[in-house]
């Protein structure tokens, strides 16, 4: 299958300091690319869908000020967690959409990075 | 309704078992399905995908989808405590996101 890439893969930081995580596709392009969170023991949590030089579309109850993403190229997507708080500790992962060619229904594949863990002190 | 429903499990087999694992959907739309399996602490990674109704095969695992009632299923064979894990089902609904189910927990004993 095809890879994604994250990192770094683990952050530690201290209460309202920003966090950049970078999510790259490396042997695909992606147009579309995705921001999932999640919590110990839940389900994935879509975060927002980003594609290349747009605006990301942000989930409800999503703060698009506090987690600031960009899909500079198709290859890279950066999430930016600004003034991270303890709240804000979680496992984020990246996701990025294949586009393949096909003759019947499921054209696209969807692959998940490693994810970044990040804590807040 | 929710629109994929798993079973949480536990599902505990005994190593060198088949293990199978269901989901049922509600979008009748929906041409493309999925199974990850993701381990404890780590992220989502594709394992199968299914397109057409029948049973698909790759190694250990077969994909069965049945359009009609609306299911979709994954059998492990010979199953091994490595495949101790949540298995997550998934589709892509009307709005082309991808849809995932609570997800199953295997555990396959030694």
């Amino acid at each position: 299958g095809a890879v994604v890439s994250q990192h770094p893969s683990r952050v530690i930081c201290k209460s309202g300091t920003s966090v950049k995580i970078e999510c790259r596709s490396l042997d695909f392009q992606a147009t579309t690319m995705f921001w999932y969170r999640q919590f110990p023991k839940q389900s994935l949590m879509l975060m927002a869908t980003s594609n290349e030089g747009s605006k990301a579309t942000y989930e409800q109850g999503v703060e698009k000020d506090k987690f600031l993403i960009n899909h500079a190229s198709l290859t890279l997507s950066t999430l930016t967690v600004t003034s991270a708080h303890p709240e804000d500790s979680s496992f984020y992962i990246c996701s990025a959409r294949v586009k393949k060619s096909g003759t019947s229904g499921g054209l696209n594949e969807q692959f998940f990075g490693p994810g970044t863990r990040l804590t807040v002190l | 309704q929710k629109e994929v429903e798993q079973n949480s499990g536990p599902l505990s087999v005994p190593e060198g078992a088949i293990a199978s694992l269901n989901c049922t959907y509600s979008d009748r739309v929906s041409q493309s399905f999925f199974w990850y399996r993701q381990y404890s602490g780590k992220s989502p990674e594709l394992i199968m995908s299914i397109y057409s109704n029948g049973d698909k095969e790759d190694g250990r695992f077969t994909a069965q989808l049945n359009k009609a009632s609306q299911y979709v299923s994954l059998l492990i064979r010979d199953s091994q405590p490595s495949d101790s894990a949540t298995y997550l089902c998934a589709f892509y609904n009307a709005g082309n996101m991808l849809t995932f189910g609570g997800g199953t927990r295997l555990m396959v004993k030694p």
